[in-house]
């Protein structure tokens, strides 16, 4: 079985500063990873997603994240971030073959102006 | 614009009553859709899996009796709560897919007070 750690709950960050937020994943099998974010009483919304090819992925809204798989991480970055960026953010893995995504337990990002 | 649509997106609702969300994908087929639950401040626990036409496949722990989930068309699935208590109360989140990898997406939630 598949399992997702997050290991940061929450991380604040002043306004235009960089932030990376963690995410490792366990599986006996190849995956996808995925990185979702959350706006408050709203459903998921996909930032990015590693499948195959280059380890370096870039989303929406600036993000990029980088699959490691010797160290079976997927952490994402932004180098400014905006007030706008505050949110929740899940970092999610799916087994080749698998329907199912398991999400790890988010960690929420405030921007301090 | 969404191409997964949740309704209602709150509702409140005596105990012992039942509630039923629906989830439709607006422009494409779901033939798998799954069924979330997240409580405040945690992550999305998936419920069940269903497969258009068939039964649903339940996580462990979750009650098939109290959480009905139909997948009766390509576009519609819901979720029906059962005889609802507080405990219910919950924000829950459908998604779906039409079977290509990149190709999930999800609805807007339900937050579900069960009074």
């Amino acid at each position: 079985a598949q399992s997702v750690t997050q290991l940061d709950s929450q991380v604040p960050v002043f306004e235009e500063a960089p932030v990376e937020l963690r995410c490792n994943y366990s599986s006996s099998v190849s995956v996808y990873l995925f990185w979702y974010v959350q706006y408050p009483n709203q459903g998921l919304q996909l930032l990015l997603k590693y499948l195959s090819g280059s380890t370096l992925v870039k989303g929406i809204n600036g993000f990029e994240a980088e699959f490691n798989k010797s160290q079976t991480s997927f952490h994402l970055r932004k180098p400014s971030v905006h007030i706008s960026d505050t949110a929740e953010y899940f970092c999610a893995v799916k087994n080749f073959g698998n329907e199912k995504l398991t999400f790890g337990t988010g960690t929420r990002l405030t921007i301090i102006p | 614009g969404a191409v997964v649509s949740q309704h209602p997106s709150r509702v409140i609702c005596k105990s012992g009553t039942s509630v039923k969300i629906e989830c439709r994908s607006l422009d494409f087929q779901a033939t798998t859709m799954f069924w979330y639950r997240q409580f405040p401040k945690q992550s999305l626990m998936l419920m069940a899996t269903s497969n258009e036409g068939s039964k649903a496949t339940y996580e462990q722990g979750v009650e098939k009796d109290k959480f009905l989930i139909n997948h009766a068309s390509l576009t519609l699935s819901t979720l029906t709560v059962t005889s609802a208590h507080p405990e219910d109360s919950s924000f829950y989140i459908c998604s779906a897919t039409g079977g290509a990898e990149e190709k999930l997406f999800f609805g807007s939630g339900t937050q579900l007070s069960v009074l």
